[in-house]
């Protein structure tokens, strides 16, 4: 049973435009969601992170969304950059438990 | 953020061998770090947690005796994969939390011929 979803497994987005990521959870427990990018061969590299008190939290170009009643959050990049190409994944985590549940990813490829 | 190196980037290996991945917290004392791995194109899959002086808590349906697991310094947790078979060949991920957040080291390719 997957707890965390990323429906899309890619995404292309033209250079300066917006690229909306998307992720739907499951578990009502979950209370900490993060982003992370991934290049091939590489280890995943931390973006930005929303606690389950907010809706909203911003950096630079990135800006996550919470959704709690629909379980969604939601990656904006704003705008696009063609090195903003890579597998995205979302995770999350519940309360004083530490485990990250991680989504499958979704490619975004970011075409000049 | 923290940051984590790993060694080494990349190992073959043949069957029946053992390969030791090192994980180092390079400015973060981890009393804790995590062990993960990634087949190709799906996610990153929690492994064990690596307790620095303890034992390690594995993930069900992880082989503790084929992944075994050191954690002798805050700074250093190894992952040994013994008796290596190519159904192991993985990419390898360890990640130090000292906060909420996980960060990750540039991982481990593993390949068992």
């Amino acid at each position: 049973d997957q707890q965390v979803k990323q429906n899309s497994p890619s995404l292309s987005v033209q250079e300066g435009r917006i690229s909306i990521l998307n992720c739907d959870y499951t578990n009502s427990m979950f209370d900490y969601f993060l982003w992370y990018k991934k290049y091939p061969a590489e280890g995943p590299t931390f973006l930005i992170s929303i606690s389950s008190i907010k809706d909203k939290n911003e950096d630079g170009r990135f800006t996550v969304f919470l959704n709690k009643s629909a379980k969604h959050l939601s990656l904006h990049i704003v705008p696009s950059q063609p090195g903003d190409s890579a597998v995205y994944f979302c995770a999350a985590k519940g309360g004083s438990n530490y485990k990250l549940t991680f989504g499958k990813g979704t490619l975004l490829t970011v075409n000049p | 953020g923290a940051v984590v190196s790993q060694h080494p980037s990349w190992v073959i290996c043949k069957s029946g061998t053992s390969v030791k991945i090192e994980c180092r917290s390079l400015d973060f004392q981890a009393t804790t770090m995590f062990w993960y791995r990634q087949f190709p194109k799906q996610s990153l899959m929690l492994m064990a947690t690596s307790n620095e002086g303890s034992k390690a808590t594995y993930e069900q349906g992880v082989e503790k005796d084929k992944f075994l697991i050191n954690h002798a310094s805050l700074t250093l947790s190894t992952l040994t994969v013994t008796s290596a078979h190519p159904e192991d060949s993985s990419f390898y991920i360890c990640s130090v939390r000292p906060t909420d957040t996980q960060y990750f080291g540039p991982g481990t390719r593993l390949t068992v011929l």
